[in-house]
């Protein structure tokens, strides 16, 4: 057990739709990173926040948004779903100090289906 | 794209042989760590060796890495059954930026 949770675990829904993922990282951790993971891009980089702001910004869609809150759980936000947007999105904790990275503790991830 | 590759994409092997897993990258790293997952799970972090190391073990685990080549490889030696299971290598390019991580390395050990 890595300490991070992730919900919910999966989640169908339909083209068009909205969805929440939602990250709590290791107690004492500051940093939440999101990646997402499909068979063809493999695990890619969304976003990164630290104590409630925003690090830093990857392969993330404009229909998706993030936001750390004050008690450093994190929620992924998915809009206007595409069939493409059907992965395995995860979340992590570092517990590195001044959001240096550092070895990275991975949620089970919530497995999204977009039909 | 600064994402890794890792090397062979499938590896099929026997118990008590050693897997070899090799990772190359294109830009300068400030170190660089692997990962395990197992199907469908959340991945595991297995060791971490930063830019200035050039070898590093932990238990059955022996990674290299070679910063002139940028590429790194992963060793498991006497594998068993259950570490079936994906290997990925991860790069963190400047001291505080996210990891990127390459497509991985499915390992099957039969038993």
């Amino acid at each position: 057990d890595s300490g991070v949770t992730q919900t919910p675990k999966h989640l169908i829904t339909a083209t068009g739709q909205r969805v929440t993922l939602r990250c709590s990282p290791r107690s004492g951790d500051l940093s939440v990173y999101w990646y997402q993971q499909s068979l063809d891009q493999g695990l890619q980089f969304l976003i990164q926040y630290y104590n409630g702001e925003e690090r830093a910004k990857g392969n993330i869609l404009e229909r998706f948004s993030a936001q750390q809150f004050p008690d450093l759980h994190s929620e992924l936000n998915l809009s206007s779903l595409e069939l493409g947007d059907s992965a395995l999105y995860f979340c992590a904790s570092s517990s590195r100090p001044g959001g240096n990275t550092g070895e990275l503790f991975f949620g089970e991830g919530s497995r999204l289906t977009v039909l | 794209s600064q994402q890794g590759e890792e090397d062979p994409q499938a590896l099929s092997i026997q118990e008590g042989e050693n897997a070899t897993m090799n990772c190359s990258y294109k830009t300068s790293i400030n170190n660089l760590q692997w990962y395990r997952q197992n199907s469908g799970r959340g991945l595991v972090h297995l060791i971490l060796i930063r830019s200035n190391e050039r070898e590093k073990h932990s238990g059955r685990l022996r990674v290299t890495l070679d910063t002139s080549k940028k590429s790194s490889s992963l060793l498991i030696t006497a594998s068993r059954a259950a570490d079936t299971a994906s290997y990925f290598c991860a790069t963190e390019h400047q001291a505080g930026t996210a990891l990127i991580f390459g497509k991985g390395t499915t390992l099957s050990v039969s038993s």
